[in-house]
C-alpha cells in the first residue's frame, strides 16, 4: 500500500466553524507533513512531524492545529479561518524526516472559508 | 524561501513532441527532486538526482543536474496529453538539510 489518504476531499466551513482534515498512510513511514497550497504556486510547507513528536512549525498561525495521535495518522484541526486560508492543504509522508526523502502525498482536501 | 525557478512557467506543445523543464537553484545542495502535479490533485514523486550524478532516467523522463551552473533539466520524450500537468522541482539545501525548498513550477499543457 504506496498510498496517503486524506479525507474529506473538499470542505467548505464559515469562519465560526471547527473542522478537521485527516490524514492516513500504512507505509510504515515515520515523517508526515502538512503543506498548504494557493492555486498556480508551489506547495509551502506547514508542520512536520517525526515519530508522531513536532518537528517543524513553520510559523503558522495557532488556527491551524496538528495532531499526530499515532504513526498512522496526521490530522489538522481548524478554527475560526480567514477567507484567505482558503486553499488545497496537502498531506505527505517519507521514510524519515529530512530533504532528501521522497515524499508520497495525498489527493488534498481543497477547503474555501466562507 | 524560494530556491528553484522553473523555466518556462507555462509550455504547450502537441502530442508525440517533446518537452523540456528548467530549474535553476541558488545554494549548494545534496540532492534535487522532480514532482508532477495533476490539477487539483496531490503531488507525485517523479525522480531523485544526486549532487554527484550528471543524468538519469525514468522511462520518458530523462534528468539532467550542472551543479556548476546550479540547474536541472527534466526531458519528457513523446509526450501524451495524459501529461499535461504542472511540474516541481525541489532542492535541498546542503546547509540545512531539513527542509525541501520548491520552485515555482512549470505548467505543462500537451494538446491531442
Amino acid at each position: 500500500d504506496t498510498e496517503v489518504t486524506q479525507t474529506p476531499k473538499h470542505l467548505v466551513m464559515g469562519m465560526t466553524n471547527k473542522k478537521s482534515l485527516k490524514c492516513e498512510q500504512h507505509m510504515g513511514h515515520r515523517a508526515m507533513y502538512w503543506y498548504k497550497q494557493k492555486a498556480k504556486k508551489p506547495p509551502e510547507l506547514m508542520f512536520v512531524y517525526s515519530y508522531e513528536k513536532l518537528s517543524i512549525n513553520e510559523s503558522v498561525p495557532s488556527r491551524f492545529s496538528p495532531e499526530c495521535p499515532n504513526s498512522s495518522l496526521l490530522n489538522l484541526h481548524l478554527h475560526a479561518l480567514q477567507p484567505e486560508d482558503s486553499a488545497l492543504y496537502l498531506c505527505a509522508s517519507s521514510q524519515d524526516e529530512g530533504a532528501n526523502e521522497k515524499l508520497f502525498f495525498g489527493s488534498g482536501t481543497q477547503l474555501s472559508v466562507l | 524561501s524560494q530556491q528553484g525557478e522553473e523555466d518556462p512557467q507555462a509550455l504547450s506543445i502537441q502530442e508525440g513532441e517533446n518537452a523540456t523543464m528548467n530549474c535553476s537553484y541558488k545554494t549548494s545542495i545534496n540532492n534535487l527532486q522532480w514532482y508532477r502535479q495533476n490539477s487539483g490533485r496531490g503531488l507525485v514523486h517523479l525522480i531523485l538526482i544526486r549532487s554527484n550524478e550528471r543524468e538519469k532516467h525514468s522511462g520518458r523522463l530523462r534528468v539532467t543536474l550542472d551543479t556548476s551552473k546550479k540547474s536541472s533539466s527534466l526531458l519528457i520524450t513523446a509526450s501524451r496529453a495524459a501529461d499535461t500537468a504542472s511540474y516541481f522541482c525541489a532542492t535541498d539545501n546542503a546547509g540545512n538539510n531539513r527542509k525541501l525548498i520548491w520552485g515555482l513550477g512549470t505548467s505543462l499543457a500537451v494538446n491531442p
